[in-house]
């Protein structure tokens, strides 16, 4: 157990639906990492949050894609109008005991979007 | 923009054995980490193993080591003695350091190696 966790493990849902997702990070850590793996491929980076400040937007896969993390705590990313390529490993990070180069991931949310 | 290969899909040793997992990257950056992830099939996530590029030694955990040769641009995994809970996918990765500047913070992953562990 890496101490990141998230919710829900499992979210199936039909096409056009909106979906949310929750992330708990390491507590006393202020940075927070979204990531989407695809079937047989690695992680890919999304976004991030220094505390409540999304530092980084670009890499977010499209504009129905959003993130907050509003008390700079847990973090929800949101994917409206889903589509059935949006059906992937969802994945959560922040950084540990080792400071702020190394993350560590939760057991990630998986979509079906059917 | 950095890139990672990881150029054997799946890699196969018997029990007790030592195998070695490759992977090579792309960058113009002088200061960064490389990792070592391992995600068993439950999915999650785990680290084996972290390499700053500014150190020369090569990292080691336990039975996990790693040949880094920066100027090759080469971050090798050697796993000895190995054990059926060491199968999984193994994913090497990449993250700029501090002082590189610009781009994400996020790491830049490997497509993962395939390990099997024969008893």
């Amino acid at each position: 157990d890496t101490g990141v966790s998230q919710d829900p493990r499992h979210k199936i849902t039909k096409r056009g639906q909106n979906v949310t997702f929750r992330c708990d990070p390491i507590s006393e850590h202020n940075r927070l990492y979204w990531y989407r793996q695809t079937l047989g491929q690695g992680p890919e980076f999304l976004t991030y949050f220094q505390n409540e400040a999304q530092l980084e937007k670009s890499r977010l896969l499209s504009d129905r894609f959003s993130a907050e993390r509003p008390k700079g705590s847990f973090s929800t990313l949101e994917i409206q109008r889903t589509e059935q390529g949006d059906s992937a490993m969802y994945l959560c990070a922040s950084p540990g005991r080792r400071g702020t180069d190394t993350q560590y991931f939760g057991p990630g949310t998986r979509l079906t979007v059917l | 923009a950095q890139t990672v290969t990881q150029s054997q899909p799946e890699m196969s040793v018997q029990e007790a054995e030592t195998v070695t997992l490759s992977c090579t990257y792309d960058t113009s950056e002088s200061d960064y980490y490389l990792f070592w992830y391992k995600q068993p099939p439950s999915r999650q996530m785990i680290l084996v193993i972290r390499q700053e590029a500014y150190k020369q030694q090569n990292a080691t955990e336990n039975r996990f080591s790693v040949n880094f040769q920066k100027a090759a641009k080469s971050f090798s995994l050697k796993i000895s003695d190995s054990q059926l809970g060491d199968a999984a996918m193994y994913f090497c990765a990449y993250r700029s350091g501090a002082y590189s500047g610009g781009g994400a913070d996020g790491l830049t992953f490997g497509k993962g190696t395939h390990l099997i562990i024969q008893p």
